[in-house]
């Protein structure tokens, strides 16, 4: 069983375009979080959330925008996909604050 | 914000070699992962450890918080342990500051 798993895995698409990743928990999390990973492979917060609600927001663009409709889902949004945003994106989840936080697989995205 | 520095930023072994990665951080922190990122781009959860002493097979990880340093030890290291390898820490404990990471490579 996949604890936290993201979808899609890959993702190529043209500037200019909206696309969402989506991200699912079966831990029974509380906080989910989304990280990205650029190509020197430095991985940097986006976002966190708890219990549904916003807790983080890492100076990121406003075209992102993550979405919860409940405690076991934490979508991201893109909109308006510029060459910069290429990047592995990373899901992750933890119990509650302070605690160990468990990864997705990455979504690459790719913008051509 | 708080600083993560790890190092060697490179390290290349021969397969059953022993190894130590080092993880400095600037301030206290309330959460210490450790992880390993494979050549599929997988980030493996190592350990949780924001104090203390932990073994998990041929690996072991031990932090001192007091002095703002954690240490992740490889025994008998084989390819497959080939990757890079990740510390991040949480001062606040809503989010990971991650170092830069240690590429190993391990060599038959």
């Amino acid at each position: 069983d996949t604890a936290v798993s993201q979808t899609p895995k890959y993702l190529v698409t043209q500037m200019g375009n909206d696309k969402s990743i989506k991200c699912e928990q079966n831990l029974g999390h509380d906080t989910m979080y989304w990280y990205k990973q650029d190509s020197k492979k430095f991985l940097k917060i986006m976002f966190s959330y708890n219990n549904k609600e916003l807790i983080i927001n890492e100076t990121v663009p406003n075209r992102f925008s993550p979405k919860s409709p409940d405690k076991a889902h934490l979508n991201l949004h893109i909109n308006s996909l510029e060459l910069g945003d290429s990047a592995v994106y990373f899901c992750a989840s933890s119990r509650t604050v302070n605690q160990p936080q468990h990864f997705g697989d990455g979504t690459r995205l790719s913008i051509l | 914000g708080i600083q993560v520095e790890q190092s060697p930023p490179d390290l290349i072994l021969q397969e059953g070699a022993n190894s130590t990665l080092r993880c400095n951080f600037s301030d206290s922190v309330n959460n210490l992962q450790w992880f390993h990122q494979n050549p599929w781009g997988q980030l493996i959860n190592l350990f949780y450890i924001p104090s203390g002493t932990k073994q998990n097979g041929r690996l072991s990880a031990t932090t001192v918080a007091t002095e703002r340093y954690s240490l992740l030890y490889i025994s008998s290291s084989q390819t497959t342990d080939s990757g890079v390898y990740f510390c991040a820490v949480d001062p606040a404990g809503y989010a990971l500051n991650f170092g830069k990471g240690t590429s190993l490579l391990v060599t038959p």
